[in-house]
């Protein structure tokens, strides 16, 4: 029963530095979706992907990329970080419906 | 532009008393209502839902209200409970429709802080 899994669960970069956070989820879910967690300001949306090999963009897509190669794993890539990219970030897997939706518990990054 | 709304950042009740947690949305076409509650240092876990064929759902001390004409559902919790003390997200879908299909909207949070 491991639902929705995420690596690494911290990570420290400096600035400038690539990265790849990982998540699989094992409920055969259609959508899932990226989500950074700030202070005062919820979970804003970073990417989101209906099916295997699609995606689109979130509320706040710059400086990310993502990538759906199949349908279990969906991962989101920081190719130049920046300090305004620490955050808490969580992967979340939905039925195509999005009638039950289930979260990771989530990578703490911070960018030095 | 955000669809769901919680404009309540926080909330503090006596422990006992109800917990009455508010959200807006304006997309007409969801029909399909979450609530998630999240802890600190932990991802948020699934709450309680509502279609909108309903406008209520009862599940032990948590009750969520659906008011579809004015776009509002609010979520209660009686008695609250000092271990209810967390984020609260509220969440929507438009469950079969077209291009929203399969995306979830959240709206900010709120904390609710319950003190004994």
């Amino acid at each position: 029963n491991a639902g929705v899994t995420q690596t690494p669960k911290f990570q420290v970069l400096k600035t400038g530095q690539s990265m790849t956070l990982q998540c699989a989820q094992d409920m055969n879910h259609n959508s899932m979706y990226w989500y950074r967690q700030d202070p005062g300001m919820g979970l804003r949306l970073i990417y989101y992907s209906a099916s295997e090999g699609t995606t689109d963009k979130g509320e706040v897509p710059n400086g990310y990329n993502v990538s759906r190669l199949n349908k279990r794993e969906f991962s989101l890539r920081l190719e130049s970080a920046a300090p305004s990219q620490t955050s808490v970030y969580f992967c979340a897997s939905s039925s195509r419906e999005a009638t039950e939706a289930f979260f990771g518990q989530g990578t703490r990054l911070t960018v030095v | 532009d955000q669809q769901v709304k919680q404009n309540s950042p926080s909330l503090s009740v006596q422990e006992g008393r109800i917990s009455i947690l508010n959200c807006d949305y304006t997309n007409s076409m969801f029909d399909y209502f979450l609530w998630y509650k999240k802890y600190p240092a932990e991802g948020p876990t699934f709450l309680i839902s509502i279609s909108s064929i309903k406008d209520k759902n009862e599940d032990g001390r948590f009750t969520v209200f659906l008011n579809k004409s004015a776009k509002h559902l609010s979520l209660h919790i009686v008695p609250s409970q000092p271990g209810d003390s967390a984020v609260y997200f509220c969440a929507a879908s438009a469950s079969n429709r077209g291009s929203t299909l399969g995306r979830l909207y959240f709206g900010r949070g709120t904390q609710l802080t319950v003190w004994p």
